[in-house]
């Protein structure tokens, strides 16, 4: 049981560029979420799911997209990366919300840098 | 918007004794979840414990435990009987109910010292 794979784990972009980071669960969970983990912070909500084709904004959504188009994976778009994104992402998946007696489980991070 | 404040940025604990994390949160909701995380050097992020707000009976998880004080909006983990792999950042956690925004202290690094 391979729970939430993250891909990939680190990745080295220039300014400008565009990306998509892919996250997968095989948990049959419903909500899904993108956080990023920047030093001296806690996680920040950047987008979330609460079943296929749906999305929303978290705390932090400008400069990311996402999609759900099947209800296994949850992908975060970078269309044209800044300094400002660098950071580790994590993705999580809840089979309710947060507040569930079930917890997030979560992925191992991507480290991604912006040049 | 609710705001969560860990203001012990790190801490250090010799093997087999007692710890204290602190944290405090911000809300005017009633119904609301608080949770610690744990996040190993290997960067995955573990729960420890949760306690739902509207229970006055404060959550344990064997050597993990919880002083939940609702008027002061304090949550502090205590952690008894330290051991080498507990050392990990430490992170509080809310969210209200029904509400997918979970907000993050900014952590505490704990170091268990042999």
């Amino acid at each position: 049981n391979a729970g939430v794979t993250q891909t990939p784990k680190f990745r080295v972009l220039k300014t400008g560029q565009s990306m998509t980071l892919l996250c997968a669960q095989d948990m049959n969970h419903e909500y899904m979420y993108w956080y990023r983990q920047d030093p001296g912070m806690g996680l920040r909500l950047i987008h979330y799911s609460v079943g296929e084709g749906t999305t929303a904004k978290g705390e932090v959504p400008d400069g990311y997209n996402v999609s759900r188009l099947k209800k296994q994976n949850f992908l975060l778009g970078l269309e044209s990366a800044a300094p400002s994104q660098t950071s580790v992402y994590f993705c999580a998946s809840t089979p309710r919300g947060p507040w569930g007696n079930q917890p997030q489980h979560f992925g191992d991070g991507t480290r991604l840098s912006i040049l | 918007a609710q705001t969560v404040t860990q203001s012990q940025p790190e801490m250090s604990v010799q093997e087999a004794e007692t710890v204290t994390l602190s944290c405090t949160y911000d809300t005017s909701e009633n119904n609301y979840y608080l949770f610690w995380y744990k996040q190993p050097p290997s960067r995955q992020m573990i729960l420890v414990i949760r306690q739902e707000a509207y229970k006055q009976q404060n959550a344990t998880e064997n050597r993990f435990s919880v002083n939940f004080q609702k008027a002061a909006k304090s949550f502090s983990l205590k952690i008894s009987d330290s051991q080498l792999g507990d050392t990990a950042m430490y992170f509080c956690a809310f969210t209200q109910y029904n509400n997918n925004d979970m907000r993050f202290g900014a952590g505490t690094r704990l170091t268990v010292k042999p």
